[in-house]
């Protein structure tokens, strides 16, 4: 079985330009996570997602974030306009949400951006 | 502010040995604890949880105690192996919250 499949794995970009992260989940999961890495604050959520729909996008730093998932196979994390600060690895994440019951969540293998 | 705290950024232990990585949360309502282990380039990796209602939980070499009135969880790997060298991060959540609050890692590095 595929995992949890992120693109692109690194993305070099100049400060001011949009970026683009993009995740395919687990089939059959209907959870889908964000989070970034970083060594100030270690793993944070940003927002996650129930059936493609938001649920909690407390995480999400500022305006200049935001996140779709158009349909249960895809999502996007973008960031507009880039800034240094904002470099760091992203990683998707997915799970099965049955009820009350939450299954593990699996990881991608991350996107690490850099924003010069 | 951090909720779930791991105040050793890397550990050193020799292969054979037991490696304990520590953990200590704020938030009296957590009540699900678990462990990932990540590897370079790798997203994190499930390894072992605990409920609230237990204090131990054992998986082969890995084990997890709890214990709640410190707010405290640590993580025992016995023999450590070079394999289980690699960042471990400790993470938590309220009852019925699928949100995962996580601590900033433990690097542990198993010498030969």
């Amino acid at each position: 079985d595929a995992g949890v499949i992120q693109s692109p794995r690194h993305e070099v970009t100049e400060m001011g330009q949009e970026v683009t992260l993009r995740c395919k989940p687990i089939s059959g999961h209907n959870s889908l996570f964000w989070y970034r890495q970083t060594m100030m604050r270690g793993l944070e959520l940003l927002i996650y997602f129930n059936n493609n729909v938001p649920i909690d996008d407390s995480g999400m730093p500022e305006d200049r974030f935001s996140a779709k998932m158009p349909n249960a196979s895809f999502s996007t994390l973008k960031i507009q306009p880039s800034e240094p600060r904002d470099s760091a690895v992203y990683f998707c994440a997915s799970s099965s949400v049955r009820g009350r019951f939450q299954e593990t969540q699996y990881f991608g293998p991350g996107t690490r951006l850099l924003v010069l | 502010d951090q909720q779930v705290k791991q105040n050793s950024p890397s550990l050193s232990v020799q292969e054979g040995r037991i490696s304990i990585l520590n953990c200590d949360y704020t938030n009296s309502m957590f009540d699900y604890f678990l462990w990932y282990k990540k590897y370079p380039a790798e997203g994190p990796t499930f390894l072992i949880s605990i409920s609230s209602i237990k204090d131990k939980n054992e998986d082969g070499r890995f084990t997890v105690f709890l214990n709640k009135s410190a707010k405290h969880l640590s993580l025992h790997i016995v023999p450590s192996q070079p394999g289980d060298s690699a960042v471990y991060f400790c993470a938590a959540s309220e009852k019925g919250a699928q949100k995962l609050v996580f601590g900033q890692g433990t690097r542990l590095t198993i010498n030969p």
